[in-house]
């Protein structure tokens, strides 16, 4: 299957600070991006979609101001954390999906781990 | 709101047998389906998916059923190994954006622990 690199996988960060995700796709373009954010032994919980060159779509609830998404290329989307704080600590994980259309697999970043101290 | 969850949330199965784990879904107009496999530490990986006009597909020593009328999908694993060890989520597409390209989000379960005891 496709690649999708996310780096960092494990990042520890003050609080006050931002701290920035990067999601690629190696192999494919892709035109869209999801973000989702998992809580230890819970399930994923989408965050925000991005397409290329237009604002992500957040879901209700995340705030767009501390979880900025940028998708500025077919191959590069990235979340940064504004001002983190300690409950912002969390796995991070971005998915990508190419231009075969909706109904097909979408392929998954190997996740980052987010410490706030 | 719409969602998607799983009946039984551990299940340990005894190593080269079979196992099957379920998922309910509310959503009907989701159209596409998908099983991950999530390891500790990673993402999910992808098992199989099954498109909404089709009831059964099997993959290698993976089988997922889809039924629509009752809006339940299950993952079969055969011959499980100790390397099937993991969180498994079911994840649906659609029902909300209409058809945007490529841009339809996928909603995922509440996810099952499988063990596989040696």
């Amino acid at each position: 299957g496709a690649v999708v690199s996310q780096h960092p996988s494990r990042v520890i960060c003050k609080s006050g600070t931002s701290v920035k995700i990067e999601c690629r796709s190696l192999d494919f373009q892709a035109t869209t991006m999801f973000w989702y954010r998992q809580f230890p032994k819970k399930s994923l919980m989408l965050m925000a979609t991005s397409n290329e060159g237009s604002k992500a779509t957040y879901e209700q609830g995340v705030e767009k101001d501390k979880f900025l998404i940028n998708h500025a290329s077919l191959t590069l989307s990235t979340l940064t954390v504004t001002s983190a704080h300690p409950e912002d600590s969390s796995f991070y994980i971005c998915s990508a999906r190419g231009r075969q259309g909706p109904n097909t697999e979408a392929f998954f970043g190997q996740g980052t781990r987010l410490t706030v101290v | 709101g719409e969602s998607v969850g799983l009946h039984l949330p551990t299940l340990s199965v005894q190593e080269g047998d079979n196992s099957i784990i379920n998922c309910a879904y509310s959503n009907s107009a989701s159209d596409y389906f998908i099983w991950y496999k999530q390891e500790s530490g990673k993402g999910p990986q992808f098992i199989i998916d099954i498109r909404s006009n089709m009831d059964k597909r099997q993959g290698q020593r993976v089988t997922v059923l889809l039924n629509k009328t009752v809006k339940h999908l299950s993952l079969q694993i055969a011959a499980t190994q100790p390397g099937d060890s993991a969180v498994y989520f079911c994840a649906e597409n659609g029902g909300e954006g209409g058809s945007n390209f490529g841009n339809e989000k996928l909603t995922f379960g509440t996810g099952t622990r499988l063990t596989i005891i040696p």
